[in-house]
């Protein structure tokens, strides 16, 4: 089993929909999830941060957590064609049990969203 | 705040040469950086974390001796790729975590694009 783990894309969506980005981790002791952004050519650009269960929203961005289930996802609301991009989930790295700073990244998932 | 920059942004050199990319945390102090590697079409691959005054940790597989990391302050952060080859032509990105922050989160620079001749 992959440390962490993204649902398979690429995902496809009509522009003003709602995209639904799914990631799950392995390591309970994890406490810091992030969703990056990234365009090709481009690097990864942090857009969401969550480190409690439950919804945190930032503008269309809305990140969810559940530490019990071990799952974090990213919704993008009124999906706009500029959102296309490969979205990386990223938690923080676990070593002897505990947390420290190296994050562990999926592997992607491609967004299209088509006018 | 949290921007992380990266120079040059896209260099070419001949087969044997070294290269150093810089890494700088422009309104922040970066306790921890990171370096990556990314190949067309896959994931992000960590090199190597280093923090400030002391030696840096390499991935496994990774040649410490062909890949030289400097944390000289906390806001800068060197990448010596030596003698370089064909091989090691990749997308380099740096990363930075602030030291005022519990949550590791990482702050990523605009990568450099090595191209070896």
């Amino acid at each position: 089993q992959k440390e962490v783990e993204q649902n398979s894309g690429p995902l496809s969506v009509p522009e003003g929909a709602i995209a639904s980005l799914n990631c799950t981790y392995s390591d309970r002791v994890s406490q810091s999830f992030f969703w990056y952004r990234q365009y090709s050519g481009k690097s990864p650009e942090l857009i969401m941060s969550i480190y409690s269960n439950g919804d945190k929203e930032d503008g269309r961005f809305t990140a969810q957590l559940n530490k019990a289930s071990q799952y974090v996802s990213l919704l993008i609301r009124d999906s706009q064609p500029s959102d296309s991009a490969t979205y990386l989930c990223a938690v923080n790295g676990v070593r002897g049990g505990t947390s420290y700073g190296k994050l562990t990244f999926g592997q992607g998932t491609i967004l299209t969203v088509h006018p | 705040g949290a921007v992380v920059s990266q120079h040059p942004s896209r260099v070419i050199c001949k087969s044997g040469t070294s290269v150093k990319i810089e890494c700088r945390s422009l309104d922040f102090q970066a306790t921890t950086m990171f370096w990556y590697r990314q190949f067309p079409k896959q994931s992000l691959m960590l090199m190597a974390t280093s923090n400030e005054g002391s030696k840096a940790t390499y991935e496994q597989g990774v040649e410490k001796d062909k890949f030289l990391i400097n944390h000289a302050s906390l806001t800068l952060s060197t990448l010596t790729v030596t003698s370089a080859h064909p091989e090691d032509s990749s997308f380099y990105i740096c990363s930075a975590s602030r030291g005022d922050s519990s949550y590791n989160e990482q702050f990523f620079g605009p990568g450099t694009r090595l191209t070896v001749l």
